[in-house]
């Protein structure tokens, strides 16, 4: 069946640092690709999407490239500041759109 | 506009008893899905429904149920409640559901007694 791994947390960064969370999938055909995040007392929201091999998802600095040949839909950003601590979830649609499939999150702390 | 909305907040119940938990989409939006959050975990897709047809079933067993409306709002349902449904219940809606992004709502925080 579909399935996503991501990296355990918790991930501890001090401001301005390099970010990379990875996560990896499982799935047949071409699933669609997203990062969602929950910030402290917030509900899930969409952070950026991607729908095919190749593209590049990106919203408030993060970004993602759909890996077709590694399976992969790493989130990276360049430098991260204390209100991005939040958790971070991977997660996919399976080709027919019939289910939704989330990674176990990781939870970001950024430290001043 | 108002997201998703969600009722209950809070619910407190006990092993055996029955539950239903409601969802109002974001206006326009005709799909909406259930997922089960334990605490520490990411969410656990249960349903999905679109123009008040289920389209997609997770690997929950038939205690759980659900049911959209023709206003496209949806109940889910869990009978014979067991300690381990203790969790956080989202409802996510999106305009024609399928693979399309899921905007979420705050949740439902069923505790089992």
């Amino acid at each position: 069946g579909n399935s996503v791994t991501q990296m355990e947390g918790p991930v501890t960064l001090s401001e301005e640092a390099f970010l990379t969370i990875n996560c990896t999938y499982t799935a047949t055909g071409y699933p669609s690709l997203f990062w969602y995040v929950q910030y402290p007392g917030e509900g899930l929201q969409l952070l950026l999407k991607a729908t095919k091999a190749d593209d590049k998802g990106s919203n408030k600095g993060f970004e993602a490239t759909y890996r077709k040949e590694t399976t992969s839909f790493h989130l990276e950003k360049g430098s991260v500041q204390v209100s991005d601590s939040a958790v971070y979830f991977c997660a996919l649609s399976d080709p027919n759109g019939q289910n939704f499939v989330f990674g176990p999150g990781t939870r970001l702390s950024v430290l001043p | 506009d108002a997201g998703v909305t969600q009722s209950p907040t809070h619910l407190i119940k006990t092993r055996g008893q029955q539950v239903t938990l409601r969802c109002s989409p974001i206006s326009g939006h005709k799909s909406v899905s259930w997922y089960q959050q334990v605490l520490g975990q990411g969410p656990q897709f249960i349903f999905q429904y679109y123009e008040k047809e289920e389209r997609g079933r997770g690997n929950f067993p038939d205690r759980f149920s659900a049911r959209q409306f023709p206003n496209y709002s949806s109940e889910l349902n869990v009978n014979a409640l067991l300690l381990g449904d203790s969790a956080l219940y989202l409802c996510a809606s999106s305009p024609t559901g399928g693979r399309q992004p899921q905007h979420f709502g705050d949740g439902t925080r069923l505790s089992i007694l």
